[in-house]
């Protein structure tokens, strides 16, 4: 079975540049999830959708981030325009709301780094 | 906002040995859940314990829940360098998880 899959699973930007990062989630689940993890901050939560709506996105450091589920197989996280305080490993996942305890499965990350 | 502390942070051991790790909450969670994460790779998740006082364990690993649903620790008999990574606790809020900050475990050979 597919799990949650990202891409890219590398990318080196310059400062500046717009960042799009790419989440397809389990099929069938229903609630999406968006973390980025840093030795600092640890695992934080960034955004999460519920139905393809967002439901919770005071996670989101600032304007220069945002995301979207156009539908349920699919959402972008977008930062734009990128600071070298960006790099981080940004992680999808997604969960079957409802189902016990909440699993919440993740996908490889997608690594970051702003130069 | 709810916070989730665990301790130690950091813990290097010989395989064999016996180690314990501790999260702690001063908030009450539905839900708490162990994950385990390799370098490159993102969380897995252990185990999840729902109920006040309750205790799982999955082979070498012994992980219980406090009877107020604040606090957890997870117990690893006779680590293995294959145990070595990264172990997230976190608490269910809502729909959402709040983790922890980790600990990182070493067992060295």
């Amino acid at each position: 079975d597919a799990g949650v899959i990202q891409s890219p699973r590398h990318e080196v930007t310059e400062m500046g540049q717009e960042v799009t990062l790419r989440c397809k989630p389990i099929s069938g689940h229903n609630s999406l999830f968006w973390y980025r993890q840093t030795m600092m901050r640890g695992l934080e939560l960034l955004i999460y959708f519920n139905n393809n709506v967002p439901i919770d996105d005071s996670g989101m450091p600032e304007d220069r981030f945002s995301a979207k589920m156009p539908n349920a197989s699919f959402s972008t996280l977008k930062i734009q325009p990128s600071e070298p305080r960006d790099s981080a490993v940004y992680f999808c996942a997604s969960s079957l709301q409802g189902a016990p305890g909440n699993t919440i499965y993740f996908g490889e990350g997608s690594w970051l780094t702003v130069v | 906002t709810q916070l989730l502390e665990q301790s130690p942070q950091f813990l290097s051991i010989q395989e064999g040995e016996n180690l314990t790790v501790y999260c702690n909450s001063s908030s009450v969670f539905s839900s708490l859940q162990w994950y385990r994460q390799e370098p490159g790779e993102g969380p897995v998740l252990l185990v999840t314990v729902v109920t006040g006082g309750e205790v799982k364990k999955l082979k070498r690993l012994t992980f219980q829940f406090g009877d107020a649903r604040k606090d957890s620790s997870l117990h690893i008999t006779a680590a293995q360098p294959g145990d070595t990574g990264l172990y997230l606790c976190a608490g269910g809020d809502g729909n959402k998880l709040v983790f922890g900050a980790g600990t990182i475990l070493r067992v060295k050979s």
